[in-house]
C-alpha cells in the first residue's frame, strides 16, 4: 500500500494563477482532509470530506475549493493564487471504522506534503 | 484564535534527558488528544494518543499525562535519543469527521 500520496511535490505559481493539488489514498478511508502548515502556526484545516461527493469548510477555507468525486481522491484548488497561500500543504485520511469490535483510533494518515510558493 | 496552545516552541536536551512538552485547550468538546511527530520534509505521523477518560498513557518511551480539570496534557519522552529530534505537535479532535486542531509545534533537538 502506498498510503497517502500527493501530487505535485513542489510548485511555484505567479500571483493570480490557478492550480489543483491531488491527494490519493489506497486505504479505503471515508474521511479526507487538507491542511496547510506555516512556520510557528502548526497545521490548520482548510477543508475536509466525510465521504464521496461531500465537502465541508475547515478553519481557513478562504481562497480554496475542494472536490471529492471519487472516494480515494481529494482535490484542492486555488483559483487565483496569492502570496499569502505560500505554504506546505498536507493531505490526510482516516476511517471512522476500527477493527471488528474495536473503537476507531481516528488516526489520521498524512501524505508527504506539497510545497507551494506564490510569487 | 488558537484553541490548542503548545509550549515550548523549541527544546534542546542531552541524550538520556526527559523532554516535556505541554499543551492546553479551551474547547471542552474535544474528546481525543493525539501527538504527532514530524521529521523534516515528511508529513506528520501519529506517535501516541489519549482519551479524556484516562490520566496517563505509556507507549514505549513516550508518555502522555492528561489533566481533564485543568484542560492540559503533556508529552514526556523518557531516555531521549538523537533520533527523537523532530517537531512534535499536540492536537485535539472533535466533530463529525474527527477534525484535528493542532498546537503550534515544538522543535526538539536531542544532543548526542
Amino acid at each position: 500500500n502506498a498510503g497517502v500520496t500527493q501530487t505535485p511535490k513542489f510548485r511555484v505559481l505567479k500571483t493570480g494563477q490557478s492550480m489543483t493539488l491531488l491527494c490519493a489514498q489506497d486505504m479505503n478511508h471515508e474521511y479526507m482532509y487538507w491542511y496547510r502548515q506555516d512556520p510557528g502556526m502548526g497545521l490548520r484545516l482548510i477543508h475536509y470530506s466525510v465521504g464521496e461527493g461531500t465537502t465541508a469548510k475547515g478553519e481557513v477555507p478562504d481562497g480554496y475549493n475542494v472536490s471529492r468525486l471519487k472516494k480515494q481522491n481529494f482535490l484542492l484548488g486555488l483559483e487565483s493564487a496569492a502570496p499569502s497561500q505560500t505554504s506546505v500543504y498536507f493531505c490526510a485520511s482516516s476511517s471512522p471504522w476500527g477493527l471488528a469490535g474495536a473503537r476507531s483510533s481516528y488516526e489520521q494518515y498524512f501524505g508527504p506534503g506539497t510545497r507551494l510558493t506564490v510569487t | 484564535q488558537q484553541q490548542v496552545k503548545q509550549s515550548p516552541q523549541s527544546l534542546i536536551v542531552q541524550k538520556g534527558g526527559i523532554p516535556i512538552i505541554n499543551c492546553a485547550y479551551e474547547n471542552t468538546a474535544f474528546d481525543y488528544f493525539p501527538w504527532y511527530q514530524q521529521f523534516p520534509g515528511k508529513g506528520p505521523a501519529l506517535l501516541i494518543a489519549i482519551r479524556p477518560d484516562v490520566s496517563e498513557k505509556k507507549e514505549g518511551r513516550f508518555t502522555i499525562s492528561f489533566n481533564k480539570s485543568a484542560k492540559q496534557f503533556s508529552l514526556h519522552i523518557m531516555d531521549s535519543q538523537p533520533g527523537d529530534s523532530a517537531t512534535y505537535f499536540c492536537a485535539a479532535s472533535t466533530g463529525s469527521a474527527r477534525q484535528l486542531t493542532f498546537g503550534s509545534g515544538t522543535q526538539l533537538t536531542v544532543l548526542p
